[in-house]
């Protein structure tokens, strides 16, 4: 079981909230992630980092913003949710380049 | 930048028999291909992964095999079974150096029907 944790696991919000979404990594990794994931399936990238003070965005345009002040914590967070914002939110880490990534359960938001 | 093409979206197998799923990456330099296997209401799990200097891997009922010419690399899972429903992603390591990221293909829903 990897040891990276994603909270909440579930949230329900109101429209123009502002959020944050957890996650921690206890494994010492550099590289951190955040996925979205459409209904679909499709696992989008929005956000990366390669370690403290390093923050990138990814392939899909997200409203978002992360921070990395700690190698262990790489906050997601919302300054005025949306009903488009309502998705899955997966966290993930990696120690290396070529190694696998290990994922949190993730968050599941819903905007009303 | 690399681009990961996954088929079939959906399959639908009987159990005991095997099930196959594709991917095809564009960037010959990615050099590190996993795949995750996402059940209901958990994050992806690694299950298999290969490296560009292997063409096959096998760990029990699973298998991965590369074809670095033609850019595509395959899951097999034999003598299914019905814990093997589940979402199944493809990836691929993209670019070379030292950092590149994940690039993940759209996914493959699984069931083996009983």
């Amino acid at each position: 079981e990897a040891d990276i944790y994603q909270t909440p696991r579930y949230l329900v919000i109101g429209t123009g909230k502002k959020i944050t979404l957890e996650c921690s990594q206890t494994m010492g990794h550099d590289k951190m992630y955040w996925y979205q994931q459409d209904p679909g399936m499709e696992l989008h990238l929005i956000h990366y980092s390669y370690g403290v003070n390093s923050t990138e965005k990814g392939d899909l345009s997200s409203e978002s913003t992360v921070s990395r002040i700690r190698t262990e914590h790489f906050p997601l967070t919302l300054e005025s949710a949306r009903p488009s914002h309502t998705s899955q939110y997966l966290c993930a880490s990696r120690p290396a380049a070529n190694t696998e990534a290990f994922f949190g359960q993730g968050t599941r938001l819903t905007v009303v | 930048g690399e681009n990961v093409e996954q088929h079939p979206s959906t399959l639908s197998v009987q159990e005991g028999d095997s099930a196959v799923i594709k991917c095809t990456y564009s960037d010959s330099a990615s050099n590190y291909f996993p795949w995750y296997k996402q059940e209901l209401g958990k994050g992806p799990q690694l299950i298999i992964d290969i490296r560009s200097n292997v063409g096959e891997k096998k760990d029990q009922r699973i298998a991965v095999t590369l074809n670095k010419t033609a850019k595509h690399f395959s899951l097999h899972i034999t003598e299914t079974q019905p814990e093997d429903s589940a979402v199944y992603f493809c990836a691929a390591r993209s670019g070379g150096g030292s950092q590149g990221n994940l690039i993940f293909g759209k996914g493959t829903k699984l069931s083996v029907k009983p």
